[in-house]
């Protein structure tokens, strides 16, 4: 019962191409806040992969891209890698509950 | 480099309480806002608590009136006192660097977190 939500899990095989979506309300994505992408591979605390939408922090590569378009946001990754495999979080503002919120997380599996 | 390093995680029992401890170092502590996240085991990640660089407080619903965050910026320390624990509240706790000069921005550092544990 995330305020947004992912699907739980995604997966595919090394090189392809992965979407995760994170779809929030009217209060949070849809109110113009930010979103921001974070990956946690198991046993490692997150790192930030995407922030403001669209922007990728130096050294993470451009195979990482995010996207936001009316109260939902994307994350595509590009030419999977095995390493990819990790817990993926979107993370916004929601002016309700005057809070910062995340998603339930995304497990990607590659293949 | 940027350095959170979180202390004073461990067993407490329900009822009770605990002081968690973020050491900031390798910038500006002063000019960043700095929140608690929190993971339950085998949970996702969840917004605690925040304080600005006015030491303006924010706190989760979960959280409010059973936890107190503050900070010291002449030592460049983080502080949660964490009251009236419950077995939800038994997670890792991360402190988190805004991003300077965001509004509502991203956790740019992250510590690697401590374990809190809500057992009797």
């Amino acid at each position: 019962q995330s305020v947004l939500t992912q699907p739980p899990s995604v997966s595919g095989a090394p090189g392809q191409r992965v979407t995760i979506s994170c779809t929030g309300s009217s209060s949070n994505i849809g109110a113009g806040y930010d979103v921001h992408w974070y990956q946690q591979p198991p046993g490692t605390a997150p790192k930030v992969l995407i922030y403001d939408n669209i922007n990728r922090p130096s050294g993470v590569p451009d195979r990482f891209s995010g996207s936001k378009s009316g109260t939902s946001a994307s994350l595509a990754i590009t030419g999977l890698q095995a390493d990819d495999e990790a817990d993926y979080y979107c993370q916004s503002y929601d002016k309700s509950l005057s809070a910062r919120v995340f998603g339930g997380g995304t497990k990607l599996t590659v293949l | 480099e940027v350095q959170l390093v979180e202390s004073g995680g461990g067993l407490v029992q329900p009822g009770g309480s605990l002081r968690l401890s973020c050491a900031a170092s390798g910038f500006t502590f002063s000019r960043c806002s700095i929140h608690w996240v929190r993971q339950a085991p085998g949970k996702g990640l969840e917004y605690v608590s925040a304080i600005g660089t006015a030491d303006d407080t924010y706190y989760a619903n979960s959280v409010k009136g059973r936890f107190t965050i503050s900070r010291d910026n002449s030592k460049n320390m983080l502080y949660l006192q964490m009251g009236s624990l419950r077995a939800e509240d038994m997670a890792v706790y991360y402190c988190a660097r805004e991003r300077a000069g965001s509004n509502h921005g991203d956790y740019d550092h992250w510590g690697q977190g401590t374990l809190v544990t809500v057992s009797s």
